[in-house]
C-alpha cells in the first residue's frame, strides 16, 4: 500500500499525558498536511510542511502542539498535557507542489482523552 | 462566519432522486476548489476537481460562480452508496492549506 499511512490508528490516554502520532506521506509528496476533525465538523487545518520546513501553522493551535518532518518525509504530531478537548481525528495528508494537486489524506488516528 | 459554508442537511432522496447541494466561500482570492466525499468515521476521498467551466464525471456536475463565490454539486440518479457527507473544499493560495467545509450528509433511500 503506498498511501498515506498513520499510526497509531487508536489512542486512549488520561488526561494530562503526552501523545505523540507519526504519519508517513506518499513517497513523491513533499507537502504534508495536518488537520484535526470533530463529529459533525470538517476537517479543521493544524499545520502544513514543504519538505522539512513548516510553512504555516493555525492560529488555533495552542502550545501544546507541535509537528516536525526533520528529514523532509515522514512527519510526527505531538500534543502535550492532554484534554478532553483534544479528543478528535487527527488526519494528515500529503500532496504534490502545485496549486491544483490534489491532497490525500490517511485513515486518520483517533485520540479519546479520557 | 465560517470561511467555507455548507447546509449541513441531512438530504434524504430516494433512489433515483437528483440533489444538488450548495457551498458558499468569502475568500475571492481562492484558487482552487475541491468536493471530497466521507463515509462514516473514515477519511475524505477526492470525488472531484471544480474547474470554472463546470465539469463532469458520471452522475456528478460541478460548477463554480467565481462572481458569487458559490460552488455547487450535482448528484443525478442517485444510488445507495451514495449515502456519505460531502466536503466543499478551497484553496486560497498557491499549494497552501485546503479550507473544508462542515459537510452536507446525503442519505438516499430505497
Amino acid at each position: 500500500d503506498t498511501g498515506v499511512s498513520q499510526n497509531p490508528r487508536h489512542k486512549i490516554t488520561k488526561r494530562g499525558q503526552n501523545v505523540t502520532f507519526r504519519c508517513d506521506p506518499i513517497s513523491e509528496h513533499n507537502r504534508l498536511y495536518w488537520y484535526r476533525q470533530t463529529l459533525g465538523q470538517g476537517p479543521e487545518f493544524l499545520t502544513y510542511f514543504q519538505n522539512e520546513a513548516q510553512l504555516e501553522k493555525s492560529r488555533l493551535l495552542s502550545d501544546r502542539f507541535s509537528a516536525e518532518r526533520p528529514k523532509g518525509s515522514f512527519s510526527t504530531l505531538e500534543i502535550q498535557r492532554t484534554e478532553q478537548g483534544d479528543s478528535a481525528m487527527y488526519l494528515c495528508a500529503s500532496s504534490l507542489h502545485s496549486s491544483g494537486n490534489t491532497i490525500y489524506f490517511g485513515e486518520g488516528s483517533w485520540l479519546t482523552v479520557v | 462566519r465560517k470561511e467555507v459554508e455548507q447546509d449541513p442537511g441531512p438530504f434524504n432522496v430516494p433512489e433515483g432522486a437528483t440533489v444538488a447541494f450548495n457551498c458558499t466561500y468569502s475568500n475571492s482570492a481562492s484558487q482552487s476548489f475541491f468536493w471530497y466525499r466521507q463515509d462514516c468515521r473514515k477519511e475524505p476521498k477526492l470525488l472531484m476537481s471544480v474547474y470554472s467551466s463546470g465539469n463532469e464525471d458520471g452522475r456528478f456536475t460541478a460548477q463554480l460562480n467565481r462572481a458569487s463565490q458559490y460552488i455547487s454539486l450535482l448528484i443525478r440518479d442517485s444510488k445507495l452508496s451514495d449515502s456519505a457527507t460531502y466536503l466543499c473544499v478551497v484553496r486560497n493560495t498557491n499549494a497552501g492549506k485546503s479550507t473544508f467545509g462542515d459537510g452536507t450528509t446525503l442519505t438516499v433511500k430505497p
